[in-house]
């Protein structure tokens, strides 16, 4: 079965500094997706990125970047020039062809003034 | 082109009596699905509908559970005979058959039972 772990229950970091959020996942299948969800608190949750297993190059969106190895089955985030409004909880996500999304247990982000 | 919604947003009710939930997804979005969010944790699937069949169900999603999506277009979700550990945020998502794995979410109904 397929399985996403985040080892990191809370990070903090100043504003405007770079912090990186791990995820490692399991999976047999050679073809599916990796994405970052972002869950303000109270807030409905929103896609940060996403990667596709197939493509080599890792996805970057603005501020937000990811560190994809496949053959390790690890997936991090970078965020950069981090903002107070990147506060949130951040899950690591999996997709395949079972047409469900698997989620980690998130990491609590804490953005220092 | 408006997000998905879901109704209620908070809803508390004492164990033992029935509650239900509507979503109404990203129209033309085909598929449908429920994600249950538990203090802490990363919410877990419970059950997709493609139009109005739905074509998995979880183990979590107990007898005492059930949903529909009539006509493809809203579905709800109901939960008979509450009990305490139902309480959660129950989160809709939806998305467009070619782009199954582009889920947008629902803000989530938060269930207290007492």
């Amino acid at each position: 079965a397929q399985t996403v772990t985040q080892s990191q229950p809370e990070m903090s970091v100043q504003e405007a500094e770079t912090v990186t959020l791990s995820c490692t996942y399991d999976t047999s299948e050679s073809d599916y997706y990796l994405f970052w969800y972002k869950q303000p608190p109270s807030r409905q949750m929103i896609l940060v990125i996403r990667q596709e297993a197939y493509k080599q190059q890792n996805a970057t969106e603005n501020r937000f970047s990811v560190n994809f190895q496949k053959a390790a089955k690890s997936f991090s985030l970078k965020i950069s020039d981090s903002q107070l409004g990147d506060a949130a909880m951040y899950f690591c996500a999996y997709f395949a062809r079972d047409d469900k999304i698997i989620f980690g247990k998130g990491t609590r982000l804490h953005i220092l003034p | 082109d408006t997000g998905v919604s879901q109704d209620p947003r908070h809803k508390i009710t004492k164990r033992g009596q029935n509650v239900t939930f509507r979503c109404d997804p990203i129209s033309e979005h085909n598929r449908l699905y429920w994600y249950r969010q538990t203090l802490g944790q990363g919410p877990e699937f419970l059950t997709y509908f493609q139009n109005e069949a739905q074509l998995e169900k979880s183990r979590l999603l107990s007898d005492r559970f059930s949903a529909e999506r009539p006509k493809g277009s809203f579905s709800t979700l109901e939960i008979q005979r509450t009990e305490q550990g139902d309480s959660a945020m129950y989160l809709c998502a939806s998305s467009l058959g070619r782009r199954v794995y582009e889920q947008y979410f629902g803000p989530g109904t938060r269930l207290t039972v007492t």
